[in-house]
């Protein structure tokens, strides 16, 4: 157990809606990221928080957005949905004094049709 | 060219045998070096945690990092069917937070 958790499990959504995924972290675990893990391919990076603020964004557009809350628990919206949008998100927190990797949450798995 | 390579497999063992798992890259300025191991439909779990080059063991796992040739790998010893899944390499640079780079994962077999 990685002490993270993420929901849904799983969702359907259509092109061209909005969707709101959800991760809990550890106490203590005041840095989080997510990444986009498409169909037989590596995680890819979206962005990072750390302490409630965005602080690192990899190559994706404005429509994926984020919330960090004081309470360890954090949100990936992803606006205008497209098709190529399904895949596993995936959530991956640390305390951000621990030289060691960071855990990852099961993943979310949304299938956009 | 992406910027981790790894080989997609699948890549079929039998049990007892020593797997060896293997990535390429091309940023010298990566400084972490992780392995993941990731069964179907989960999230990926942390194995190795490697700083810099050199070696690493844990149990049945040696990672090892080659940074002159911008190579790591992992060796899994005594695999078990238990060991079958998709391991992903992972790197990082120093000042990068969060930020990993993954390969794109080869997928294990090892059969009884």
């Amino acid at each position: 157990e990685t002490g993270v958790t993420q929901s849904p499990t799983h969702l359907i959504k259509t092109r061209g809606q909005q969707v709101t995924l959800r991760c809990s972290s550890q106490s203590g675990h005041n840095t989080v990221s997510w990444y986009q893990q498409a169909l037989g391919q590596g995680p890819q990076f979206i962005f990072q928080y750390y302490r409630e603020e965005e602080n690192g964004r990899g190559n994706f557009p404005p429509r994926f957005s984020g919330l960090q809350f004081p309470n360890y628990s954090s949100e990936l919206n992803v606006n205008a949905l497209e098709l190529d949008d399904s895949a596993l998100y995936l959530c991956a927190s640390r305390p951000a004094d621990q030289l060691g990797e960071q855990y990852f949450g099961p993943g979310t798995r949304l299938t956009v049709t | 060219q992406k910027e981790v390579e790894q080989d997609p497999g699948p890549l079929s063992v039998p049990e007892g045998a020593i797997v060896s798992l293997n990535c390429t890259y091309s940023n010298s300025a990566f400084q972490y070096f992780m392995w993941y191991r990731q069964y179907s439909r989960k999230g990926p779990e942390l194995l190795m945690y490697t700083y810099s080059s050199g070696n690493k063991e844990d149990g049945r796992f040696t990672a090892q990092v080659d940074k002159s040739s911008k190579y790591i790998s992992l060796f899994i010893r005594d695999s078990q069917p238990s060991d079958s899944a998709t391991y992903l390499c992972a790197m990082r640079l120093n000042n990068a937070g969060n930020m990993l780079t993954f390969g794109g994962g080869t997928r294990l077999m090892v059969k009884p």
